[in-house]
């Protein structure tokens, strides 16, 4: 069975960095693209950018170039978001999803990111 | 890349049809045959109902279809059920070598 499993929701201030993570199992980890998907709240989805495990191709989205970083540890089969400088604008849930560009199957539960005062 | 064009909302009663409508142009749905479906709860993570314009996965209700003509692309829900009440996202591959969503269509069954 596939599966994606993210890491736990997260309370940070503006200006804190963070990085937040994406584990696959039940599947050949670094031969299949994943994307990191923002959702605001109330709002609709967004993809964010996707990495291929294998080589760690990556390609972001326009509005989110050089807004936050996507990686990948093949060795661990884990895919990471992360953030240099958090804004209160960043508040949102996060998801990862196998397979954006055919069309993703396999989502997982998602990763609340607060960013508050 | 702007997002794909979806209509905010749409309804129709049970046992009825809806079809919900996404438009791009020839450089995201009108130049791919990667155009993807997504049904989304409240509070839930999103489901693929549809994929390569057309295609299936195993265990979705053949209730649900997809097409494409030009930069637009469509899924038809037929006999609808209350549980089809929910969200619905097309998203497409685009010339930038990454996806973009529909802004999201709310169907309500009435």
């Amino acid at each position: 069975e596939v599966q994606l499993v993210q890491s736990g929701a997260e309370v940070k201030k503006p200006g804190e960095s963070l990085k937040i993570s994406c584990k696959g199992s039940g599947y050949s980890f670094p031969s299949y693209w994943i994307g990191w998907v923002r959702q605001m709240p109330g709002k609709g989805l967004e993809w964010m950018g996707i990495i291929y495990p294998g080589d760690s191709d990556t390609r972001y989205s326009p509005s989110f170039q050089g807004q936050v970083t996507i990686s990948a540890d093949k060795s661990i089969s884990t895919a990471y978001l992360q953030w240099s400088s958090l804004k209160a604008s960043d508040t949102a849930m996060y998801y990862c999803a196998r397979e954006p560009i055919v069309g993703a199957r396999d989502w997982g539960q998602g990763t609340l990111v607060t960013v508050s005062s | 890349q702007s997002a794909l064009t979806q209509p905010a909302s749409v309804s129709g009663s049970p046992g009825q049809s809806s079809t919900i409508s996404c438009t791009g142009t020839s450089s995201d749905v009108g130049g791919y045959n990667y155009v993807s479906w997504y049904q989304q709860h409240p509070g839930k993570a999103p489901k693929l109902m549809i994929y390569d314009v057309s295609k299936r996965p195993s265990g979705v209700s053949n209730r649900f279809s997809g097409s494409k003509s030009g930069n637009t692309a469509s899924l038809t829900i037929s006999g609808l059920q209350a549980e089809d009440e929910a969200d619905y996202y097309c998203s497409s591959y685009t010339s930038t070598n990454t996806p973009v969503f529909g802004g999201g269509t709310k169907l309500t069954v009435l």
